[in-house]
C-alpha cells in the first residue's frame, strides 16, 4: 500500500497569512503514461463530509476559491492556502488515487487560526 | 447535482452485522464512468477507505476488511449498500458513502454506527 505522510499534524496561522501543508507519498503517485499525478486534496469542517479542493495534484474543484493551490509531482506535494480566511479552519487531508485498487489517505492536518 | 445520502442503524451489539444503503440521487448509479465507495472515519481519527463496487458489479476491498464486507448494488432502485459482519468496538465510526472517479467529488452526509451492547 502506499503510505500518505502529511506535515505538520496541526499549524496555526494567523488571519490574512500563506498556509502551507505538505504530503508525501511512499512511492510515485504519478502516471507516467498520461503525465498526471494520481492525488488529491480534501477539507474537512466539524460535523461535514470531505469536500474535495484540488485533483490531479493541482486543479481546483469548480467552486473552490482561487487562494486554495495545489503543487508538486512524484511523490512530495503542497496544498498552500494564499491568504488564510476564518472559514478555512478544519482538517485536511491528502488522498492518493494512483494505487488501484487501494487508494489511501494522510493522517490530516488541522488548520487553526493563531 | 449528484446527491448521496446514507441509512441504517445507528447502534449494532458486538458480533452482529452493520449494514447501511447509500441512495444516490441527481445522477444514475449505472453510470460506467464512476464507481460507488464506502469509507469511514472512527471519530476524531483519519479516513479509511472500506470498498468499491463497479456498475459490473465487481468489488474491491481493503485487505483489513475484506473477511467481513461485502458491498452490493440495486440498479433498480439507484443504491448500494454495505454490510460488515462481526462487528465489534473498533467498527464504531462514521460512515460515508461517495462517488468514486478515483478522487471523490460527492459525498454524503454520513451516518454513525455505535457497535455496543
Amino acid at each position: 500500500d502506499i503510505v500518505m505522510t502529511q506535515s505538520p499534524d496541526s499549524l496555526a496561522v494567523s488571519l490574512g497569512e500563506r498556509a502551507t501543508i505538505n504530503c508525501k507519498s511512499s512511492q510515485s503517485v504519478l502516471y507516467s503514461s498520461n503525465n498526471k499525478n494520481y492525488l488529491a486534496w480534501y477539507q474537512q469542517k466539524p460535523g461535514q463530509p470531505p469536500k474535495l479542493l484540488i485533483y490531479w495534484a493541482s486543479t481546483r474543484e469548480s467552486g473552490v476559491p482561487d487562494r486554495f493551490s495545489g503543487s508538486g509531482s512524484g511523490t512530495d506535494f503542497t496544498l498552500t492556502i494564499s491568504s488564510l480566511q476564518a472559514e478555512d479552519v478544519a482538517v485536511y487531508y491528502c488522498h492518493q488515487y494512483y494505487d488501484t485498487p487501494m487508494y489511501t489517505f494522510g493522517q490530516g492536518t488541522k488548520l487553526e487560526i493563531k | 447535482q449528484v446527491q448521496l445520502q446514507e441509512s441504517g442503524p445507528g447502534l449494532v451489539k458486538p458480533s452482529q452485522t452493520l449494514s447501511l444503503t447509500c441512495t444516490v440521487s441527481g445522477g444514475s448509479i449505472t453510470t460506467t464512468t464512476y464507481s460507488w465507495s464506502w469509507i469511514r472515519q472512527p471519530a476524531g481519527k483519519g479516513l479509511e477507505w472500506i470498498g468499491r463496487i463497479y456498475t459490473s458489479g465487481g468489488t474491491n476491498y481493503n485487505p483489513s476488511l475484506k473477511s467481513r464486507v461485502t458491498i452490493s448494488l440495486d440498479t433498480s432502485k439507484n443504491q448500494f449498500s454495505l454490510n460488515l459482519i462481526s462487528v465489534t468496538a473498533a467498527d464504531t465510526a462514521m460512515y460515508y458513502c461517495a462517488r468514486d472517479g478515483g478522487y471523490y467529488e460527492y459525498w454524503g452526509q454520513g451516518t454513525l454506527v455505535t457497535v455496543s451492547s
